[in-house]
């Protein structure tokens, strides 16, 4: 089965830009969609197709990829940016749905 | 825009059955696939499977697959999950959430529904 590849954790002072990593293998020719969950709520898409970014997220907030990985960047990270991060691809060999292990930023 | 409404709390016995459901509201039901997901203590997000309200086609998840049914009714716009033979492992949280095709993202979640398995 088709799997994403994220760091557990990721650390950034206020301020700073953070940048969360997504691998999969032959992710380039997927659209790579990331999420936003903070403690005790739901997800909320954050970015979508690789780059785009839904009404109500912060300019802050980007998306790229190249070869075999997807970034999602957060720009001057604030204190409300703390939250898990999820990666997402529609795995379409099984038509499946996968979300990558998620990674916790921590606003130091 | 869909929005998703879950419904409440659950606390059930190893080896019954729960059925969550999650009505949507403002957008055509028939336009969106629902998909679930459930997100045990301290875990990760797991895809469990989706429907497609208009075809009413079902794709489930390779690990929940023989326990799990997700089903639509276009009639009240609520789509159903069911799980059976309960285990505590499948204590966690359960998402529905809306998505615009296939390849599509996930653009609206519901506030989630807790199931607690416990004997």
């Amino acid at each position: 089965s088709y799997v994403l590849t994220q760091p557990p954790s990721v650390s950034v002072a206020p301020g700073k830009t953070a940048r969360i990593t997504c691998g999969g293998n032959n992710i380039g020719s997927q659209g790579v969609h990331w999420y936003q969950q903070r403690p005790g709520q739901a997800p909320v898409l954050a970015i979508s197709y690789d780059s785009d970014r839904p009404s109500g997220i912060p300019e802050r907030f980007s998306g790229s990829k190249s070869g075999n990985t997807a970034t999602l960047t957060i720009s001057r990270v604030e204190a409300g940016d703390e939250a898990d991060y999820y990666c997402q691809v529609w795995d379409r060999s099984s038509d499946h749905y996968v979300f990558g292990s998620g990674t916790k930023v921590t606003v130091l | 825009q869909v929005q998703l409404v879950q419904s409440g709390a659950e606390v059930k016995k190893p080896g019954s059955s729960v059925k969550v459901s999650c009505k949507a509201s403002g957008d055509t039901f028939s336009s969106h696939t629902i998909t679930w997901v459930r997100q045990a203590p301290g875990q990760g997000l797991e895809w469990m499977g989706r429907v497609i309200p208009m075809f009413g086609t079902v794709k489930y998840a390779q690990n929940v697959r023989g326990r799990v049914t997700i089903t639509a009714d276009e009639s009240t716009s609520t789509a159903y999950l069911e799980l059976s033979s309960l285990r505590s492992e499948d204590t966690a949280m359960y998402y529905c959430a809306s998505s615009l095709g296939a390849a599509s993202d996930f653009d609206n979640w519901g506030q989630g529904t807790l199931v607690t398995v416990s004997s």
